[in-house]
């Protein structure tokens, strides 16, 4: 069983939508929960990160954590053709210094 | 400021040969990562430096692979010999590591794609 948890889709929803995009993850010892995005053919961007449990927004991005059930979501308002990416969640150990753990990601077109 | 570089951007080679990949963190960062990114696998990581010092080298798949960090400027991945299924997107980031702080965010290169013939 792997760590982390991602579903890699495709998931496609029309311009507008509320897009909702989740991990799971089986090690408890996980503090640190990050959302990458990448688009075809460049490198992963930090999209937002939570410490914790708690939910984080930030424009039309919401990250929640929720440590109890072990289960991170990424929520886009109002999503938009130029969302249409590959987002990977990514978590961090402390005691793992700066290693992350990635899901696999998933692959979200945005139709306009 | 220039982000990650990294080269060549694209490589084409037949099994057996040497590959070289080549990375320049940003300027200051401490830490340096070497990532391997395929359909099946996603992203993994393969190594990962602390002021020029391999620390965790648990990813890297066999005794094929190596990596150095001879400055902190720039960092070398090589696989020797290549085989195909060492055909991927091989990724370079970077991070400034600040103690008392336990998260750094890492900045990606625009990666590698390797094909092994």
């Amino acid at each position: 069983q792997k760590e982390v948890e991602q579903d890699p889709g495709p998931l496609s929803v029309p311009e507008g939508a509320i897009v909702s995009l989740n991990c799971t993850y089986s090690n408890s010892a996980f503090q640190y929960f990050m959302w990458y995005r990448q688009y075809s053919r460049k490198g992963p961007e930090l999209l937002m990160y939570t410490y914790s449990s708690g939910n984080k927004e930030d424009g039309r991005f919401t990250a929640q954590v929720d440590k109890s059930s072990k289960y991170i979501s990424l929520f886009i308002r109002d999503s938009q053709p130029s969302d249409s990416a590959t987002y990977l969640c990514a978590m961090k150990r402390p005691e793992y210094g700066n290693k992350l753990v990635f899901g696999a990601g998933t692959i979200l077109r945005v139709k306009s | 400021d220039a982000g990650v570089i990294q080269s060549p951007r694209h490589e084409v080679t037949e099994m057996g040969q040497e590959v070289t990949l080549r990375c320049k963190p940003i300027s200051g960062h401490n830490s340096l990562f070497w990532y391997r990114q395929t359909m099946m696998r996603g992203l993994e990581l393969l190594i990962y430096f602390n002021n020029n010092v391999p620390i965790d080298d648990s990813g890297m798949p066999e005794d094929r692979f190596s990596a150095k960090m001879p400055n902190a400027s720039f960092s070398t991945l090589k696989i020797q010999p290549s085989e195909p299924r060492d055909s991927a997107v091989y990724f370079c980031a970077s991070s400034l590591v600040t103690s008392g702080k336990d998260y750094n965010e890492q900045f990606f290169g625009p990666g590698t794609r390797l094909t092994v013939l």
